[in-house]
């Protein structure tokens, strides 16, 4: 149980060109799912977290406008980059999460790859 | 917030031996302790977490020891084959804000 799946698992695309990448729970409903970020060799950087319903919270120093984020149901999140730039190349990686007091394991999707060219 | 440091960054073992990775926390608050395993292109694999009110957790051949006085927390591998070779990843929470702060990684490689 709890698996999470990212979709795609990479792409390639265009410099100021919009990329959508999905996450989705497909054994369990999500209250809450995070969106990261991975630069090669490093650790992972919380980049939003994201409520079904509702706006999404967003870390210090990331452009919301850049990253939109969408939690339109309980078992699928979006994370689009609009604009993509060389620099926004990276490692995405989803993590979703049941939620309650003695429930908060994060699940973690497989990532997603983006190359902008 | 939450600070997490880990240590060593990287660790080479010989199959058969242990490997132990150390994390310190900053937050007092911080009562849920995670530790993640990160294959190359891969997303993280929960393998072991540890709750406050246990001060040791173990799962086969994983354990995590907790102290919470000293605010730190560690990982034991024992008996290590070349499939534990990965990047592996601490990290602290607190109960029920599922937001997760995540330590720097260590590289293991366990050498046949």
């Amino acid at each position: 149980g709890a698996v999470v799946s990212q979709h795609p698992s990479w792409v390639i695309c265009k410099s100021g060109t919009s990329v959508k990448i999905e996450c989705r729970s497909l054994d369990f409903q999500a209250t809450t799912m995070f969106w990261y970020r991975q630069f090669p060799k490093q650790s992972l950087m919380l980049m939003a977290t994201s409520n079904e319903g509702s706006k999404a919270t967003y870390e210090q120093g990331v452009e919301k406008d850049k990253f939109l984020i969408n939690h339109a149901s309980l078992t699928l999140s979006t994370l689009t980059v609009t604009s993509a730039h060389p620099e926004d190349s990276s490692f995405y990686i989803c993590s979703a999460g049941t939620g309650g007091p003695s429930t908060d394991t994060q699940y973690f999707g497989p990532g997603t790859r983006l190359t902008v060219l | 917030g939450e600070n997490v440091e880990q240590h060593p960054s990287t660790l080479s073992v010989q199959e058969g031996d242990s490997a132990v990775i150390k994390c310190t926390y900053s937050d007092s608050a911080s009562n849920y302790f995670p530790w993640y395993k990160q294959e190359l292109g891969k997303g993280p694999q929960l393998i072991i977490d540890i709750r406050s009110n246990v001060g040791e957790k173990k799962d086969q051949r994983i354990a995590v020891t907790l102290n919470k006085t000293a605010k730190h927390f560690s990982l034991h591998i024992t008996e290590t084959q070349p499939e534990d070779s990965a990047v592996y990843f601490c990290a602290a929470s607190i109960q029920g804000y599922q937001k997760v702060t995540f330590g720097t990684g260590t590289k293991l490689q366990v050498i046949p």
